[in-house]
């Protein structure tokens, strides 16, 4: 059974600095990897889609990396935001049909003013 | 404006009663999806539809029901067999099923008491 860890569990930085969130999994052999972010009583935004035969993938101040092969996906935010408080979340996908999911519990990220 | 609609937004209903969360997508998606968060963990999946008139179940389908009659429309009915029906629950859609990018929508917040 594919089970998702991320870590920290909580973060808070200062505005500005670079981070790195972290995403692990037991099972290799994943389709793709998903990172979202969440604010408080929304929904999910989907911020990346990681293809497993692609290393990386950009968005603005985003960078997700994949190593599928050790089971990890890191999420860098550069210069980062006050607006960039929220949780993120990663889910990977196993199978080529229905996309069926599985999330992580997601790191709380804090950027302080 | 295209998106995936929930609502209501807050739903509260007494122990015992059945209760229907609609979802309503307007992305032309084929697949739809069902989750439900409890506080600091993830999403769990629920139930997903790949078409019209065919759905499976989740990893946590016990005590939910849904159905598919139309492409645009996925509701899901919470029975009086759900032990811990108290959650936030979270619609998605994706363009096709096999690991695309999934879209969500802004969640209902359902309170049974």
């Amino acid at each position: 059974k594919q089970e998702v860890t991320q870590i920290p569990a909580a973060l808070s930085v200062p505005e500005g600095e670079n981070l790195v969130l972290n995403c692990s999994f037991t099972d290799s052999a994943i389709y793709n990897l998903q990172w979202f972010r969440q604010d408080p009583g929304k929904g999910l935004t989907s911020l990346l889609l990681i293809q497993s035969s692609q290393r990386e993938q950009t968005s603005g101040r985003l960078n997700a990396s994949l190593d599928k092969s050790s089971g990890r996906s890191t999420l860098y935010i550069a210069a980062s935001q006050p607006g960039d408080s929220a949780t993120y979340l990663c889910a990977v996908s196993k199978e080529t049909s229905g996309s069926r999911l599985t999330f992580g519990e997601g790191t709380q990220l804090t950027v302080n003013p | 404006d295209g998106g995936i609609t929930q609502s209501p937004k807050y739903l509260f209903r007494k122990e015992g009663q059945n209760v229907t969360l609609s979802c309503e997508q307007n992305l032309n998606h084929d697949a739809m999806y069902w989750y439900r968060q409890d506080p600091g963990q993830g999403l769990r999946l629920i139930y997903y539809s790949q078409i019209v008139n065919d759905f499976q179940k989740g990893d946590i389908a016990e005590g939910y029901s849904v159905s598919r009659e139309k492409k645009e429309s996925f509701p899901l009915t919470v029975t009086s067999a759900q032990k811990n029906p108290t959650a936030f629950y979270l619609c998605a859609s994706s363009i096709f099923p096999g690991a695309y990018e999934q879209y969500f929508g802004p969640g209902t917040r359902l309170t049974v008491t």
